[in-house]
């Protein structure tokens, strides 16, 4: 079954301007990964945040983690065109290694 | 580092004939992922393999489908017969453990039914 969610399913802004997109899950998980998805193309991961930390930083990438609430958050700042494209979570859930995949956040950045 | 490698890159097929898909991922590599991502949607696990043995094929449908990874390297997913429905675009990806480090994706293969 799906682990993870993504919300809102589709976020369209101006280049330079913050996008946030949300994930929440259902169960424990041991860690949080988002990953981003070009037009027809693989997936490339992101970042990954462990259950035991609460917010990680990776360029102009920040990612929240909120276990208590079962969500995390996924900042893009000071967005570009490039950063058109799909973000996914996978949430491996507590005690399994399986990597699942919500229906993902389609972004568009206008320039 | 090489990536995940697939192939072919595009296949079209009519609806009751076979496809493979092979990959090979990426060195050292223990955790192998089949998926299959229709258009609009996000991947579906179809299969992980750990080394050769397999994990979860829990959405794999086994009446069709089926999947190898040879002496744990590389892998073959095969389906027979093929219905309209299966196409979609079919991704690899290994990891160097069972969902706890970063999946590495290849290109994948774009399956078209007719």
């Amino acid at each position: 079954s799906q682990q993870g969610e993504e919300d809102p399913q589709a976020l369209s802004i101006q280049e330079g301007e913050n996008a946030t997109m949300n994930c929440s899950y259902k169960t424990s998980i041991n860690n949080l990964q988002w990953y981003r998805q070009n037009s027809g193309r693989g997936l490339v991961h992101l970042i990954l945040i462990r259950s035991n930390e609460r917010e990680k930083h990776s360029g102009r990438l920040r990612v929240t983690l909120d276990t208590s609430k079962k969500s995390s958050s996924l900042l893009i700042t000071a967005s570009r065109a490039a950063d058109t494209a799909s973000y996914f979570c996978a949430t491996p859930p507590r005690g399994y290694s399986t990597l699942t995949f919500g229906k993902g956040t389609m972004l568009l950045v206008s320039p | 580092e090489a990536g995940v490698a697939q192939s072919p890159r595009y296949k079209i097929i009519e609806k009751r004939q076979s496809v493979a898909f092979w990959c090979n991922p990426i060195s050292g590599h223990a955790t192998l992922y089949w998926y299959q991502q229709i258009l609009g949607q996000g991947p579906k696990l179809l299969i992980q393999f750990q080394n050769n043995g397999v994990v979860d094929d829990s959405q794999l449908p086994k009446d069709r489908f089926s999947a190898e990874r040879l002496k744990g390297v590389d892998s073959t997913l095969k389906i027979q017969p093929a219905k309209l429905e299966d196409s979609a675009v079919y991704l690899c990806a290994s990891s160097l453990g069972q969902g706890y480090t970063e999946a590495f994706f290849g290109q994948g293969t774009r399956l078209t039914v007719v």
